[in-house]
């Protein structure tokens, strides 16, 4: 199987600053890796993807980065709003034809006005 | 109803109880998924149903027990649960088999046994 580590646990950021969260994966075969934000009595909700074959991606103030050599991917998210405090998790996708998941352990962020 | 349905939000049982868990997913997805959330854990993969393939966890207690009928609906059958099985139960689809690997979550099940 697949282990996902993720750092930091926790994260505190002033509105308008930037916020990066970093993940380790063990798998050289993993090939897909999302990030989920997790809100207050919600399921995880998917926000931003990236494949192996691609070294980073955009959607407006949120970015991924992947270092498939190291073994690593961050999520950045830029001009952070309290709308974007919640728990991020990461994940990595490993063996078989379904998308089966290993997810870091989450790191909430906390934006503070 | 759009998106992945779970039912019901909450549950309270006692250890000798017998209750289901429903999720249905109405996006046409082809492989669903639970997955259990527990306090400070990651999220950690029990059941696996695609067209292809059923994955289980080997580590998953017997006295959890999935079905799945059909490609929309998913159950987790309970029964003599423990404490430490209390937790937010999540179900996911997804539509791997077209290379779509990213899981659509239901907003899950909380339990309690007590």
């Amino acid at each position: 199987g697949e282990n996902v580590e993720q750092h930091p646990s926790t994260l505190s950021v002033q509105e308008g600053d930037s916020a990066v969260i970093k993940c380790t994966y063990s798998d050289s075969a993993s090939n897909y890796f999302p990030w989920y934000k997790q809100e207050l009595g919600k399921g995880p909700q998917l926000i931003i993807d990236i494949r192996s074959n691609v070294g980073e991606k955009k959607d407006q103030r949120i970015a991924v980065t992947l270092n498939k050599t190291a073994k690593h991917f961050s999520l950045h998210i830029t001009e952070t709003q309290p709308e974007d405090s919640a728990v991020y998790f990461c994940a990595a996708r490993w063996g078989g034809t379904a998308s089966k998941l290993t997810f870091g352990t989450g790191t909430r962020l906390q934006v503070t006005l | 109803e759009t998106g992945v349905t779970q039912t019901p939000r909450h549950l309270v049982m006692g250890m000798t109880n017998k209750k289901s868990l429903k999720c249905e997913q109405h996006l046409g997805h082809n492989a669903m998924y639970w997955y259990k959330q527990s306090a400070k854990k990651p999220l950690e993969l029990m059941f696996v149903y695609s067209l292809e393939e059923r994955v289980e966890n080997n580590s998953v207690p017997s006295r959890f027990s999935p079905e799945c009928p059909n490609s929309s609906h998913l159950f987790l059958h309970l029964h003599t649960l423990q404490p430490e099985d209390s937790a937010l139960y999540l179900c996911a689809s997804s539509q791997a088999l077209r290379g779509d690997y990213g899981y659509t979550f239901g907003s899950g099940t909380r339990l309690t046994v007590v």
